[in-house]
């Protein structure tokens, strides 16, 4: 069973660009999680989507930043308009379901670089 | 608002030697989920050790273990008979058992170095 898997592994945009991160889901997962974290710091949660969902989005920075997650097709999140603070890892988690003793599986990160 | 802390931006340890990292956090929450995180310097996140709250035993895992204290709000890692492989950042990190947000709230992080 393959992992969770991130792509692009590395990004590099120009400040006003527009950066777009995939994540892929364990095979049977439906729960997905979106966390940065800046240099030298711990991850920071982002975003909590199920299939077609939002759940919590209460760590999303209101403005340039979207998610999402269809029905088919990897997990989603968009960030409009780039700015150096921007620069950051992302990591993408996916648990089978929520609560209980359920795990989340982190992906190996999208480090973005904005220039 | 939970709250991890990690007052230890920095541990070292000598090779087969132990160590301890620390943490606490803060919650209302009676039910609740807390973790340790390594993650090495190729930036992936591997799941250590894993504590249930209404658990009085505390969790171990071959060479890691916790001393979990529920009423002080503290949660330690100890890592015994270390090894090279085990320098990484160590992230402990809280999760509320049911309902509401899934979020993991993550501590920023103790670095550990092994030293041969």
């Amino acid at each position: 069973n393959a992992g969770v898997m991130q792509n692009p592994r590395h990004l590099v945009r120009r400040r006003g660009q527009e950066a777009r991160l995939r994540c892929s889901p364990m095979k049977g997962h439906s729960h997905v999680y979106w966390y940065r974290q800046l240099p030298e710091e711990g991850l920071k949660f982002m975003v909590y989507l199920q299939k077609e969902n939002i759940i919590d989005e209460s760590g999303m920075p209101k403005e340039r930043f979207s998610a999402e997650f269809p029905k088919e097709g990897p997990s989603i999140l968009r960030i409009q308009q780039v700015v150096r603070g921007d620069s950051a890892a992302y990591f993408c988690a996916s648990s089978p379901r929520a609560g209980g003793r359920s795990e989340q599986y982190f992906g190996p990160g999208t480090r973005l670089t904005v220039t | 608002a939970q709250t991890v802390t990690q007052s230890q931006p920095e541990m070292s340890v000598q090779e087969a030697e132990t160590v301890t990292l620390s943490c606490t956090y803060d919650t209302s929450e009676s039910d609740y989920y807390l973790f340790w995180y390594k993650q090495p310097p190729s930036r992936q996140m591997i799941l250590v050790i894993r504590q249930e709250a209404y658990k009085q035993q505390n969790a171990t895992e071959n060479r890691f273990s916790v001393n979990f204290q529920k009423a002080a709000k503290s949660f330690s890692l100890k890592i015994s008979d270390s090894q090279l492989g085990d320098a990484a950042m160590y992230f402990c990190a809280y999760r509320r058992s049911q309902g509401g947000s899934e979020k993991l709230v993550f501590g920023k992080g103790t670095k550990l170095t092994v030293n041969p």
